[in-house]
């Protein structure tokens, strides 16, 4: 199975920055990987599918870039409701998630 | 609305069991692959054991697997995962999940929690 690595694990944040997230696998996983939103005591919430698609009612604020082994996560300009943490994970072969990335207020 | 409702954690003694259940609405249960993931207390989340929408194929994690038994019952558009000889390491919160498109996880219950514990 593949193994994910996200970078950073923290990231501190202005409201309107640009900011990016990298996710590594350790072998090719075409374009099967997701990025999920999860805010403390909630359920993680699906952003991004197949490495650059939106999920249905996600601003258009989040995009996703990549294939193969290295993709990134991108908030154009952040907004105070995405303060947060976020993870990829890769479904080529089974199910793995990264580490997480924490983005909190600067 | 698509709802996922878990129940059945609780505190148990090392080496115990629980059964966990995971109760569908809102779309065809029966038409949808499902997982469980779990997440440490304060930690990430971690995918447990997977189940086709007939129930056929499952796949379980290495961490899990010989011990867990994931099941549905789509007559009672239910989810279960049955855990024994449980550790310490299996604490955390244990969310159902609703697969989609090429296995992306677009659903997630709220959770319920498994205490190991002597």
């Amino acid at each position: 199975d593949s193994q994910m690595t996200q970078s950073p694990s923290t990231l501190s944040a202005s409201v309107g920055d640009r900011v990016t997230i990298t996710c590594r696998a350790s072998q090719s996983i075409s374009s099967l990987l997701a990025w999920y939103q999860q805010k403390p005591g909630k359920a993680p919430k699906l952003l991004i599918y197949k490495a650059s698609s939106l999920e249905s009612g996600v601003p258009s604020r989040f995009s996703g870039g990549g294939s193969g082994t290295e993709f990134t996560l991108t908030i154009s300009s952040l907004q105070p409701d995405d303060f947060a943490t976020y993870y990829c994970q890769q479904y080529n072969s089974l199910w793995t998630f990264g580490q997480g990335t924490k983005v909190e207020i600067k | 609305e698509v709802q996922l409702v878990e129940s059945g954690g609780g505190l148990v003694q090392p080496g115990g069991s629980l059964r966990l259940s995971c109760v569908a609405s809102g779309f065809t249960f029966s038409s949808y692959e499902m997982n469980w993931v779990r997440q440490a207390p304060g930690r990430g989340l971690e995918w447990v054991s997977y189940i086709s929408s007939s129930g056929y194929i499952v796949h379980y994690a290495d961490a899990v697997r010989g011990r867990f038994t994931i099941s549905r019952d789509n007559a009672k558009n239910s989810l279960y995962l049955q855990m024994n000889s449980l550790r310490a390491e299996d604490t955390a919160l244990y969310y159902c999940a609703r697969v989609v498109g090429e296995h992306q996880v677009d659903y997630w219950g709220q959770g319920t929690l498994v205490t190991v514990s002597s």
